[in-house]
């Protein structure tokens, strides 16, 4: 049982390029959630898939989209990378009522 | 919308002593829960302790507990007994029941906690 999953651990991009960071659980939970970490500003949502199929943006979803390609899995993708995007992404799983989150262990992506 | 504030951006305890980690929130819900999260240097979120708003008992977890003050809207983490591998970053978070399917979970800015040998 590994929870919750991503790739990759550590990213460098330059402003333009794109990129998906991939996330999957394997704890049969129906909410997936992106979040991105910045210094000072703790946790914030860009995206959340409530099920299979549904996606809803969160506090900050400009500059990305996501898939929710199946129940296991919800990857993140930068179009049009920019420095602003700099930051420590981070998956998490939960059963619908969110209650408990499960986080991955984090992505740190930086945009040159 | 919802706001949660940690006044204290860092802390240090010496080992074996007790640390208070202060959380205060803002919300016109009444049903809610919150939370604190650690996350060490690996980097990994891990939840701490949870508490339903509806329930007036404070939640304890082993050496954590909380204090929750409803009407202050204070949630105030208290770590006894403190080990070095308490080192870390710890948020407090809420998230507000609701029969929408993005639940709103918030958190607040942290504090980096350090327990001294």
């Amino acid at each position: 049982n590994a929870g919750v999953t991503q790739t990759p651990k550590f990213q460098v991009l330059k402003t333009g390029q794109s990129m998906t960071l991939q996330c999957a659980q394997d704890m049969n939970h129906n909410s997936m959630y992106w979040y991105r970490q910045d210094p000072g500003m703790g946790l914030r949502l860009i995206y959340y898939s409530a099920s299979e199929g549904t996606t809803d943006k969160g506090e900050v979803p400009n500059g990305y989209n996501v898939s929710r390609l199946n129940k296991r899995e919800f990857s993140l993708r930068l179009e049009s990378a920019a420095p602003s995007q700099t930051s420590v992404y981070f998956c998490a799983s939960s059963e619908r009522d969110g209650r408990t989150q499960y986080f991955g262990p984090g992505t740190r992506l930086t945009v040159l | 919308a919802q706001t949660v504030t940690q006044s204290q951006p860092e802390m240090s305890v010496q080992e074996a002593e007790t640390v208070t980690l202060s959380c205060t929130y803002d919300t016109s819900e009444s049903n809610y829960y919150l939370f604190w999260y650690k996350q060490p240097p690996s980097r990994q979120m891990i939840l701490v302790i949870r508490q339903e708003a509806y329930k007036q008992q404070n939640a304890t977890e082993n050496r954590f507990s909380v204090n929750f003050q409803k009407a202050a809207k204070s949630f105030s983490l208290k770590i006894s007994d403190s080990q070095l591998g308490d080192t870390a970053m710890y948020f407090c978070a809420f998230m507000k029941l609701s029969w929408e399917r993005w639940q709103n979970f918030v958190f607040g800015p942290g504090t980096r906690l350090s327990v001294l040998p």
